[in-house]
């Protein structure tokens, strides 16, 4: 049950993207199609914006993109806003009835 | 309108127990398995355990570094899940928040702080 592991930062200008990976195993983000994606400002609790992989809630913006390769999962941000400057986490199943969330991600906008 | 709220938190001694509850309204808690993620101050989230429905028999799974000492149950009567903690650690000082499961975690409270020292 090892946290799944994501860069500790990105950073990018408004308007240009910003990808975000997690990479796990074949026992986790490679094995199930159970990944999804939040997002927590300070102080507050986390949101969900992608499940699934790559489903958007609704009300989350297009500009939230996810995908999955192998054993890494990823998270794009399009377009990027001030709004969207947070952290992010990845979770995936992990058989056995157990959930495992990444080591998180601090998106900055430059 | 979908709401979860934690309570309980509090500080506690290393080696005591504390028990959280997690009231729901707004979606057929029944129906609805539930987690409960931590997060210690300054750090990631951390996965905590999962109580299924009744249906599902309330089976419950745990993180490895909680099992044996925590317990999930839940009152489908009143829309409210518990976390019994027992033998609390330093390192379980973090805030618990519940979630409720659908598309993934899909909704979830504001959380309450625990913290376990002395």
């Amino acid at each position: 049950q090892s946290a799944l592991t994501q860069p500790r930062s990105v950073s990018a200008s408004p308007g240009q993207s910003v990808t975000i990976s997690c990479t796990g195993s074949s026992s986790d983000v490679g094995g199930y199609i159970f990944v999804s994606w939040y997002q927590q400002y300070p102080g507050k609790a986390p949101k969900l914006i992608i499940y699934e992989v790559s489903k958007r809630p609704s009300g989350v913006p297009d500009r939230f993109s996810g995908s999955k390769s192998g054993n890494t999962a990823s998270l794009t941000i399009s377009g990027l806003q001030a709004d969207d400057e947070a952290d992010y986490y990845c979770c995936s199943y992990a058989g056995s009835d157990i959930d495992v969330f990444g080591t998180g991600t601090k998106v900055t906008v430059l | 309108e979908v709401q979860l709220v934690e309570s309980g938190g509090g500080l506690v001694q290393p080696g005591g127990s504390l028990k959280l509850s997690c009231a729901t309204s707004g979606f057929t808690f029944s129906g609805s398995t539930l987690h409960w993620v931590r997060q210690a101050p300054g750090k990631g989230l951390e996965w905590v355990g999962r109580i299924r429905t009744k249906s599902q028999s309330f089976a419950t799974a745990y993180a490895a570094t909680v099992k044996g000492r925590f317990v999930m149950s839940r009152d489908d009567s009143e829309n409210t899940a518990y976390l019994q903690m027992n033998s609390l650690k330093t390192e379980d000082t973090a805030v618990y928040y519940c979630s409720k499961e659908g598309e993934a975690h899909e909704r979830w409270g504001q959380g309450t702080l625990v913290t376990v020292s002395s």
